[in-house]
């Protein structure tokens, strides 16, 4: 019940291309849902984040669309460049609590 | 842009000693949280802390981990007696209460030898 999975664990993109990936989580109390970004030797930094009252959230050019229904809710990262090559985590938490479940991670790999 | 700082950036250490991470959260933040992960592996909660006193601490976070805030500023994670499957990336991470985003630190590499 506490988990969130995320794939695909890795994925490779052409510049300009469109970046998704997944994550589903079974606790319908997560009410709130961030992607992290990591580079190698850094912490996570927060990217984007979606509460369910919303079903979708654009910043720039990245992208969180939500559905509550199925559970599930996705990053895409438009016109991909070699700079976002990085590990993309999602997280979920919930209200009475500030602890995040991660998901695995995808590594993105974006080629020039 | 404020910063989460985390001392030192790699340990390493004999199994069985004592280890103290540090960390400077961001000044007005008032939650703090360690998190650790295992290379190549998913970022898992340790424990939160507010207001002086844990407010969650996951099942990994038993009685050989310790987490002080011994001043205004610094904020310690101790591990007692480490094991080789301390070995880890730990990062310390702090919020506003406002918002339930995170900062985290860059993190302290972990090795048990």
């Amino acid at each position: 019940q506490q988990q969130v999975k995320q794939s695909p664990q890795s994925l490779i993109v052409q510049k300009g291309g469109i970046s998704i990936i997944n994550c589903a989580y079974e606790n319908t109390a997560f009410d709130y849902f961030p992607w992290y970004q990591q580079f190698p030797g850094k912490g996570p930094a927060l990217l984007i984040a979606i509460r369910p009252d919303v079903s979708e959230k654009k910043e720039g050019r990245f992208t969180i669309s939500f559905n509550k229904s199925a559970k599930q809710f996705s990053l895409h990262i438009m016109d991909s460049q070699p700079g976002d090559s990085a590990t993309y985590f999602c997280a979920a938490s919930y209200s009475g609590t500030y602890k995040y479940i991660f998901g695995t991670g995808t590594r993105l790999k974006v080629l020039a | 842009e404020p910063e989460v700082t985390q001392t030192p950036s790699h340990q390493v250490t004999q199994m069985g000693q004592e280890v103290i991470l540090r960390c400077v959260p961001i000044s007005n933040h008032l939650y703090f949280y360690w998190y650790r992960q295992i290379l190549g592996q998913k970022v898992e909660f340790l424990v939160s802390f507010y207001n002086n006193e844990i407010s969650e601490k996951s099942e990994i976070f038993d009685d050989q981990f310790s987490v002080e805030r011994p001043d205004g500023s610094n904020f310690t994670l101790k591990i007692r007696s480490t094991k080789l499957e301390d070995s880890a990336m730990y990062f310390c991470a702090s919020s506003d209460l406002t918002d339930y985003g995170y900062t985290f630190g860059s993190g302290t590499r972990l090795t048990v030898v």
